[in-house]
């Protein structure tokens, strides 16, 4: 089945406790994206990459990592989280830049 | 600043309304419009639009871009109980890389 995975899917840690969220996709897909999801905000875009070892940031990159070792992966990392890193955040991939975009079941990552 | 911007935030309707949901848009170098649906989990994908006048149309489901007023609907008609979601509007940007940027959404409530 085509997916986009997600681990984990909840998250509680504490501030300054580094964490690594997975995402993969089995689609071949170029594209990878990082979103974060807050009440209000809306979906924010964190990172992209437009293939290994391409990413860059997107609106809100202050405070995470990423890295594109191999196509299928494309882990979010946070080297010191902070309560403002509470949210909910989706992995998302496509073919190319423009086509549908298909979503992971998302992450609920709350920093204490 | 980039700004997609959503109208209705919130709409209640009764199942057989036909409801129209509102994005405009003020970016700098437009590629395509994309239209998303998100229940409690992750968004699925519903539309891309390019072009300025062609409607895309998915069953109760359609939606049409105006490049020059800058600005997307997205008409659904007979609604039912399970059209309750968020509705997403997102802009995406002809840059040297690629972004996605957001509207708020349209939370979208049918009462049966």
């Amino acid at each position: 089945e085509a997916q986009v995975t997600q681990n984990p899917r909840y998250l509680i840690t504490v501030t300054g406790k580094k964490l690594t969220v997975t995402c993969s996709q089995n689609m071949n897909h170029e594209y990878m994206s990082w979103y974060r999801q807050d009440p209000g905000l809306g979906l924010r875009q964190i990172y992209y990459s437009m293939n290994v070892e391409v990413t860059d940031k997107g609106d809100v990159p202050e405070g995470y990592k990423v890295s594109r070792k191999e196509k299928r992966n494309f882990p979010l990392i946070l080297e010191s989280p902070s309560p403002n890193q509470t949210s909910l955040y989706f992995c998302a991939s496509s073919f190319r830049t423009y086509n549908e975009q298909f979503f992971g079941p998302g992450t609920r990552l709350t920093v204490l | 600043e980039d700004k997609v911007v959503q109208s209705p935030l919130s709409l209640v309707v009764h199942e057989g309304d036909t409801v129209t949901l509102n994005c405009s848009y003020e970016v700098t170098n437009f590629r395509s419009l994309l239209w998303y649906k998100q229940e409690k989990k992750a968004p699925t994908f519903l539309f891309m639009l390019t072009s300025s006048g062609i409607e895309k149309k998915s069953g109760r489901l359609s939606s049409i871009l105006d490049k020059k007023e800058l600005f997307s609907i997205l008409n659904i008609t007979a609604t039912q109980t399970g059209d309750s979601a968020v509705y997403l509007c997102a802009v995406g940007l002809e840059t040297s890389g690629s972004r996605l940027t957001f509207g708020e959404g349209t939370q979208l409530t049918v009462n049966p």
